[in-house]
């Protein structure tokens, strides 16, 4: 069974640094690139950042994060983070890990996601 | 930025009915449109890929259909656990893809 369990969320100010990781299980870690989305309170789904598979060579962001977030993986143990530095008020969302559908290549679809985890941007 | 335009924003339905979700691009994305199921508390679930292949262990009640910049989803006969906020994604321009603001099903 596929688990993805997202961790490390919490109650920080503007400006600070935060680190998110996901811990996964279920499956091949390595063959599948691996994704951040968030949902702002009240609001939609957001696609936040990108991972390619096997050595993380490709990374990829939002715009609105690019530059400020980092995302990575240790496939030696099964677990995405993503580093988030310079947070602003607009970055306080729930953040979920999410599986590629596709083995391998990246295909921007997402079939399996972790419960989430909530990061609240305040003074 | 191709943006996904969900309607209606709100459907209230009965068990047992038809529900009909419509999500429109503002530029053809082919068919790399999924749709999503999302309830409260609970991790998104993927229903639909490229327009109209369900996701594994998707009942088949599930469809979706369409191309270019026309979508639905339809929902046969609506099961109590269905009632949840559906989203679609468009991969077109992986990445960044993009997701439509949601239309929330809910009970009559």
């Amino acid at each position: 069974e596929v688990q993805l369990l997202e961790s490390g969320g919490g109650l920080v100010q503007p400006g600070g640094s935060l680190r998110l990781s996901c811990a996964a299980s279920g499956f091949t870690f390595s063959s599948y690139a691996m994704s951040w989305v968030r949902q702002a309170p009240g609001k939609g789904l957001e696609w936040v950042s990108t991972i390619s598979a096997s050595n993380g060579a490709n990374t990829y962001y939002a715009d609105s994060v690019k530059g400020r977030f980092t995302i990575s993986r240790d496939n030696s143990k099964n677990t995405l983070f993503l580093q988030m530095n310079s947070l602003r008020g607009e970055d306080t969302a729930v953040y979920y890990c999410a599986k590629d559908r596709r083995y391998s290549t990246s295909s921007g679809n997402f079939d399996y996601w972790g419960q989430g985890t909530l990061v609240t941007v305040s003074s | 930025e191709i943006v996904l335009t969900q309607s209606p924003a709100t459907l209230s339905l009965s068990p047992g009915e038809r529900a009909t979700l419509s999500c429109r691009a503002s530029q053809s994305v082919s068919s790399y449109l999924a749709w999503y199921q999302h309830k409260p508390g609970q991790a998104p679930r993927l229903l639909i890929y490229d327009a109209s292949s369900r996701a594994t262990g998707i009942p088949a009640r599930f469809s979706g259909s369409g191309s270019g910049t026309d979508f639905t989803l339809t929902i046969s006969s609506l099961e109590p656990e269905d009632f949840a906020v559906y989203y679609c994604q468009q991969r077109s321009n992986w990445p960044p893809g993009s997701f439509g603001q949601g239309t929330k099903l809910e009970i009559k």
